[in-house]
């Protein structure tokens, strides 16, 4: 046990609807990161929040949003969905926002558009 | 960011010794390597990170050779749970904006 807690573990919808996964890091840790893993484009990481603050950014879509609350737990918003959107998403903290080499990684949420 | 090769898969037998290189051949000076390891629907998980030389952990050793463009990382006595992908990562960890880039890592099996 990571420590991170991710919420639902399974989420199925529509195409077109929206959805938020949440993401609650280890006691004391000030980042959290969103990473998206799906069968053809491997694990991606998404984008990172500090303290309240977005800190970087990765290949993340216009339609993809997320923010990080004063109780640092965080919230992914997908909206519009798509078919490819179905892929397990992955929340991870650790405790500075450059600690790129250890991060605490959660159990992920299953996300299926149909 | 540099960019990493691993074999796509391995096979070993319980007890054994496990050996998984990464070549790194962009390395650069402020880069440092770390291995994820990943179960099937599982988020990955952190074994070791080392910057040159030899790394030793509880679980694993990270080998990196002088010219730094490539790492080993060796797992003693593998049993049948290690079975799982295996990330080489590189990267500034710094300067980086803390972000992890993963590659196609390598599916280990242990078989009996």
């Amino acid at each position: 046990d990571s420590g991170v807690t991710q919420t639902p573990k399974h989420l199925i919808t529509a195409t077109g609807q929206r959805v938020t996964l949440r993401c609650s890091p280890r006691s004391g840790d000030l980042s959290v990161y969103w990473y998206q893993q799906s069968l053809d484009q491997g694990l991606q990481f998404l984008i990172q929040y500090y303290n309240g603050e977005e800190r970087a950014k990765g290949n993340i879509l216009e339609r993809f949003s997320a923010q990080q609350f004063p109780d640092l737990h965080s919230e992914l918003n997908l909206s519009s969905l798509e078919l490819g959107d179905s892929a397990l998403y992955f929340c991870a903290s650790s405790v500075a926002p450059l600690a790129g080499g250890e991060q605490y990684f959660g159990p992920g949420t299953r996300l299926t558009v149909t | 960011l540099a960019k990493t090769t691993q074999p796509i898969s391995m096979d070993s037998y319980e007890g054994q010794e496990v050996n998984i290189t990464c070549s790194h051949n962009n390395i650069a000076t402020n880069d440092y390597i770390t291995w994820y390891q990943q179960f099937p629907s599982q988020g990955p998980r952190f074994i070791i990170q080392g910057y040159k030389t030899k790394v030793t952990n509880e679980v694993a050793s990270l080998f990196i050779p002088a010219d730094r463009k490539s790492s080993t990382l060796s797992l003693p006595r593998v049993s049948l749970s290690d079975t799982a992908v295996y990330y080489c990562l590189v990267g500034d960890p710094f300067n980086q904006g803390g972000k992890l880039i993963f590659g196609q890592g390598t599916e280990l099996s242990v078989k009996p």
